[in-house]
């Protein structure tokens, strides 16, 4: 198994509409998660932190599920500035600084 | 302002030559990291640094090598004995208290002709 895992989409959604991301990770020991969004040939840029509880952002939430080692991601009401690729990113929890692990990411189009 | 700085965006190196990317942070971050992104491929970590003069190989490490004389600055050589160097490399950085959260330089692009 991966250490991080998503779907590579693309999805494509027409505005408004809502999607939801997947990413599964494979290190029951860790313990920080994140969402950033990458633009085409730009920086990843952090978009949340993923709490055990789920956090709210605005239109996006994220959800993570211990028991079965997986991040969620929804966005609601898509706008067409929201088309960017999305990385799952996990800490690889060894030595003292627990590296991250980033996912390959999904690329969303939001289309008119 | 506050922030991470790479330099320079665009790279061109002819084969068998070393060419250095320069990081420089003003966040005064204890920790710095280099990874490289591939088209459509995730971030890889190359090396990263906790404190100065200290620094550990990430795990693509081969044909690269990375000094920290100073807080702020953290940068990279890409020696002639990395085998496919052409990619976009990403400097990033961390405060120790701000848990695992880490933030990135615009990054710089390199290839090699």
């Amino acid at each position: 198994r991966k250490e991080v895992e998503q779907d590579p989409g693309p999805f494509n959604v027409p505005e408004g509409a809502t999607v939801a991301f997947n990413c599964t990770y494979s290190n029951s020991a860790s313990q920080s998660f994140f969402w950033y969004r990458q633009d085409c040939r730009k920086e990843p840029k952090l978009l949340m932190s993923v709490y055990s509880s789920g956090n709210e952002d605005g239109r996006f939430t994220a959800q993570l599920n211990r028991a079965s080692q997986y991040i969620s991601l929804l966005i609601r009401d898509s706008k067409l500035s929201d088309s960017a690729t999305y990385l799952c990113v996990v800490n690889r929890p060894r030595g003292s600084q627990g590296n991250l692990i980033f996912g390959k990411g999904t690329k969303l189009s939001v289309k008119p | 302002d506050g922030g991470i700085t790479q330099s320079p965006k665009y790279l061109f190196r002819k084969e068998g030559q070393n060419v250095t990317l320069s990081c420089e942070q003003n966040l005064n971050h204890d920790a710095m990291y280099w990874y490289r992104q591939d088209p459509g491929q995730g971030l890889r970590l190359i090396y990263y640094s906790q404190i100065v003069n200290d620094f550990q190989k990430g795990d693509i490490a081969e044909g690269y090598s990375v000094s920290r004389e100073k807080k702020e600055s953290f940068p990279l050589t890409v020696t002639s004995a990395q085998k496919n160097p052409t990619a976009f490399y990403l400097c990033a950085s961390k405060a120790v208290e701000s848990g695992n959260t880490i933030y990135f330089g615009e990054g710089s692009w390199l290839t090699v002709v």
